[in-house]
């Protein structure tokens, strides 16, 4: 059973407008979120991360929005660039993530000129 | 430069072998973690230590072993026991200062078995 499901495999969206990423979680204990970024052949890096007492935090063009009670999150990207085309995996974790990650199948973001 | 480093970045097995896949991190972090990814998928938590001579199951564990007798040094090793260890095999470390943890993650190795 899937704890974390990024239900777009992929998602194409033009140069300068805004990328929108959605993750739903199941499990009711996760309390820690994040966002990677990866590209083929190499290892995931970290975005952006929110505890579940926030509901919005924002990196530069990244924001990411955290909704408990549907159980759901977001990852903005603005304006979105080509060096933003790269798979996204969202994550969760109980008590920050100590003993480990659950991560959704992630999402092929691609930004087109 | 600080950073994980897993070597070999491919690893080429036969059938049958065990096979170590080395992860190294000179961040000082006390936990680190074994995870894989296949095709499609998701990365999935194989093992995971949050301090030397220490070291718990994730959710693959089975066909796989790790020891953790240094700090900066967290090995796994793939079994002839493991079912499909085909995949790409990333390591990750976090600090446990605080109270959430990111966790950063090596370019991963790349082991293919025929």
């Amino acid at each position: 059973d899937q704890q974390v499901k990024q239900n777009s495999p992929s998602l194409s969206v033009q140069e300068g407008r805004i990328s929108i990423l959605n993750c739903d979680y199941t499990n009711s204990m996760f309390d820690y979120f994040l966002w990677y970024k990866k590209y083929p052949a190499e290892g995931p890096t970290f975005l952006i991360s929110i505890s579940s007492i926030k509901d919005k935090n924002e990196d530069g063009r990244f924001t990411v929005f955290l909704n408990k009670s549907a159980k759901h999150l977001s990852l903005h990207i603005v304006p979105s660039q080509p060096g933003d085309s790269a798979v996204y995996f969202c994550a969760a974790s109980v008590g920050g993530g100590a003993d480990g990650l659950t991560f959704g199948k992630g999402t092929h973001l691609i930004i087109q000129p | 430069d600080g950073g994980i480093t897993q070597s070999p970045k491919y690893l080429f097995r036969k059938e049958g072998q065990n096979v170590t896949l080395s992860c190294e991190q000179n961040l000082n972090h006390d936990a680190m973690y074994w995870y894989r990814q296949d095709p499609g998928q998701g990365l999935r938590l194989i093992y995971y230590s949050q301090i030397v001579n220490d070291f718990q199951k994730g959710d693959i564990a089975e066909g796989y072993s790790v020891s953790r007798e240094k700090k900066e040094s967290f090995p796994l090793t793939v079994t002839s026991a493991q079912k499909n260890p085909t995949a790409f095999y990333l390591c990750a470390s976090s600090t446990l200062d605080g109270r959430s943890y990111e966790q950063y993650f090596g370019p991963g190795t790349r082991l293919t078995v025929t």
